[in-house]
């Protein structure tokens, strides 16, 4: 019964440190996604994927890569991490239908602080 | 551009009064329309949403919205409030490429 898991849950950085935010889902589902939550500004949709093999451009890729090798894991990883990079981050999943429905479920968050 | 806006960024409701959450889109097609919860510290979860029908639709919680075409909203209601309901609630809409398009967010306070 574990959904999406996502690690570490806080972690803190100094400018110009690399890093990778795990994100598991156990539902076999084909969609998953990477979100950044701040204050004021909802969530903006990083990455996704639609498939193992298979990644696309959100909203604010930049700084960030993605790679999906399995259904299961979808990372998240930061080459090079700078303050504006500070925020909660979520990852979510979906079945394959889910880009056109939107029905996610969603990690219990990351919350990541660049120093 | 697609769009959500969701006007009130703070609402403060006591317990047991009724509560209505705004939230205006803007969409070019018939659009996916999706009331999420997050609680404190935790991930979202979807309330219920709205694909095509009846415009008026249930969701989990005792919630409810109402599609309303002609006013480009999606309300988000609920008749009485329990202390629990306290959290912050996120608006979405699909996109004609897919992606879930959220709005800013309003946080519910409830008073005892």
């Amino acid at each position: 019964n574990a959904g999406v898991t996502q690690t570490p849950k806080f972690q803190v950085l100094k400018t110009g440190q690399s890093m990778t935010l795990q994100c598991a889902q156990d539902m076999n589902h084909e969609y998953m996604s990477w979100y950044r939550q701040d204050p004021g500004m909802g969530l903006r949709l990083i990455h996704y994927s639609v498939g193992a093999g298979i990644t696309d451009q959100g909203e604010v890729p930049n700084g960030y890569n993605v790679s999906r090798s399995t259904t299961e894991d979808f990372p998240l990883r930061l080459l090079s991490a700078a303050p504006s990079q500070t925020s909660v981050y979520f990852c979510a999943s979906g079945l394959a239908g889910a880009m056109g429905t939107g029905e996610l479920f969603f990690g219990e968050g990351s919350r990541l602080t660049v120093l | 551009a697609q769009s959500v806006t969701q006007p009130d960024i703070h609402i403060t409701v006591s317990e047991g009064a009724s509560l209505e959450l705004r939230c205006n889109y803007s969409y070019g097609a018939t659009p996916y329309l999706f009331w999420y919860v997050q609680s404190p510290g935790q991930g979202l979860q979807l309330l219920l949403k709205y694909f095509s029908g009846d415009t008026l639709v249930q969701g989990i919680k005792g919630f409810e919205a109402e599609f309303k075409r002609s006013q480009s909203s999606f309300n988000l209601r609920k008749p009485s409030v329990h202390w629990s309901d306290a959290a912050e609630y996120f608006c979405a809409v699909s996109s004609n490429t897919g992606k879930l398009i959220f709005g800013q967010g309003t946080t519910l306070q409830v008073k005892p």
